[in-house]
């Protein structure tokens, strides 16, 4: 069973579309996040969830917006896509929010490119 | 602000040798500190963390890191490479001054050599 999912695994679409990545996971984690990893590889955080509840927004645009109907899912949309939005996009999960000793569980990743 | 930094790109590795790949913490209070592979495609895996405790920590698939108070590091190590080694390698630190979440840094590609 894989422990946090993510669909679709690749997304290729026209600036200016809107399109949702999913998010699913089967840990029982309360927290999950959102990050981009852009060309160079670098990992900065977008989002997180605590059961439900909005903790971590980054500077990031408006054009995205997360929705978690459940504390097993956090769905990421993004409007209006723009060239600079092509990246990996990585969905993670933690046992609870503040539990310093714990690390994340990683999805696979989502690469979106826009054309 | 905790951050963490890996000074190097790339890091290249005959087969066979011992390997390290460093990484440096700027933290307030005790740090936590995670290392994390990434191989081609795939999503970041768990390899290993500091809390407290024992300086020498040892992780997944042989993998090691020592960590220095003093000189504020956190190298990964393992004693023999594999080829299966190659991936990219991140260092992350927990930032426990703002909402907790994992500070990650730039990565480091190593490379093995067969």
């Amino acid at each position: 069973d894989t422990a946090v999912s993510q669909t679709p695994k690749y997304l290729v679409t026209q600036m200016g579309n809107d399109k949702s990545i999913k998010c699913e996971q089967n840990l029982g984690h309360d927290t999950m996040y959102w990050y981009k990893q852009d060309s160079k590889k670098f990992l900065k955080i977008m989002f997180s969830y605590n059961n439900k509840e909005l903790i971590i927004n980054e500077t990031v645009p408006n054009r995205f917006s997360p929705k978690s109907p459940d504390k097993a899912h956090l769905n990421l949309h993004i409007n209006s896509l723009e060239l600079g939005d092509s990246a990996v996009y990585f969905c993670a999960s933690s046992p609870i929010q503040g539990a310093r000793a714990e690390g994340y569980t990683f999805g696979s990743g989502t690469r979106l490119t826009v054309v | 602000a905790q951050s963490v930094a890996q000074p190097e790109d790339q890091v290249n590795v005959a087969e066979g040798n011992p390997l390290t790949v460093k990484c440096t913490y700027s933290v307030s209070g005790n740090p936590y500190l995670f290392w994390y592979v990434q191989y081609p495609n795939r999503g970041l895996q768990f390899l290993l963390k500091y809390i407290t405790g024992d300086n020498l920590v040892k992780g997944s698939y042989g993998f090691e890191a020592e960590f220095n108070k003093s000189q504020t590091s956190f190298h990964l190590k393992k004693p023999s490479a594999l080829v299966s080694d190659s991936a990219l390698y991140f260092c992350a630190v927990r930032d426990q001054n703002r909402d907790d979440k994992i500070i990650f840094g730039k990565g480091t590609r190593l490379h093995i050599l067969p």
